[in-house]
């Protein structure tokens, strides 16, 4: 069964960089049927969806965000990775990643989220 | 993007049905049968229930079902039971090559 798990700090500085990372077990990154996507959730609010990103490299973000984010994928390390860079306090959320099904555009799989707060 | 839009709250009594709409654009959930339901508990990862606006998944409840009419999808919930008290989000493709969520419902079972 394939499995997402989210890593990085949890707590940030504003105007420095979010760097998260989403680690895949039981399956490849590297299938043709998915896309790899990032979601985030501030507190008591609700979904938004930030970007994806295909095995190949091809990324699609979220147009509120896209001058602020970067997403990449490791294929020998089976992971992708999330820059939000130039951090305000309403960055503040839980951020999920989620394996993405192409043909469906489903998130079908998902991590269990990880607590990003954005503090001095 | 807009979010897509959703009542704030629903809520019934076990047994009964309830109907959660989310409404989009023709950009959006009017031109895609790409519209998917996720159910959330609190302090949980959201959890697929419907996709393909009518689909649902191994294992979930037939209990669960999906519609849409021109820009809007409804997510139906019938028999209700305790378990299903949970935020609802909705998600569309859209022209643009994004995805996008609803703002979410909160269903409260009586």
């Amino acid at each position: 069964q394939l499995q997402l798990q989210e890593s990085g700090p949890g707590l940030v500085k504003p105007s420095e960089t979010l760097s998260l990372s989403c680690a895949v077990s039981g399956g490849s990154i590297s299938s043709t049927t998915y896309y790899w996507g990032w979601i985030r959730q501030p507190p008591g609010k609700g979904l938004e969806w930030i970007g994806s990103l295909y095995y190949s490299g091809s990324t699609y973000y979220n147009p509120s965000l896209k001058s602020r984010v970067a997403i990449s994928v490791d294929t020998p390390q089976n992971q992708f990775s999330l820059k939000l860079y130039s951090v305000i306090a309403a960055d503040t959320a839980v951020y999920f990643c989620a394996r993405h099904l192409r043909d469906h555009d489903v998130f079908d799989i998902w991590g269990q989220g990880t607590m990003v707060t954005v503090s001095s | 993007q807009s979010a897509l839009t959703q009542p704030a709250s629903v809520s019934g009594s076990p047994g009964q049905s309830i109907t959660i709409s989310c409404t989009g654009t023709s950009s959006d959930v009017g031109s895609y049968y790409y519209v998917s339901w996720y159910r959330q508990h609190p302090g949980k990862a959201p959890k697929v229930m419907i996709y393909d606006v009518t689909k649902r998944p191994s294992g979930v409840s037939n209990r669960f079902s999906g519609s849409k009419s021109g820009n809007t999808a409804s997510l139906t919930i019938s028999g209700l039971q305790a378990e299903d008290e949970a935020d609802y989000y909705c998600s569309s493709y859209t022209s643009s090559t994004t995805w996008v969520f609803g703002g979410g419902t909160k269903l409260t079972v009586l």
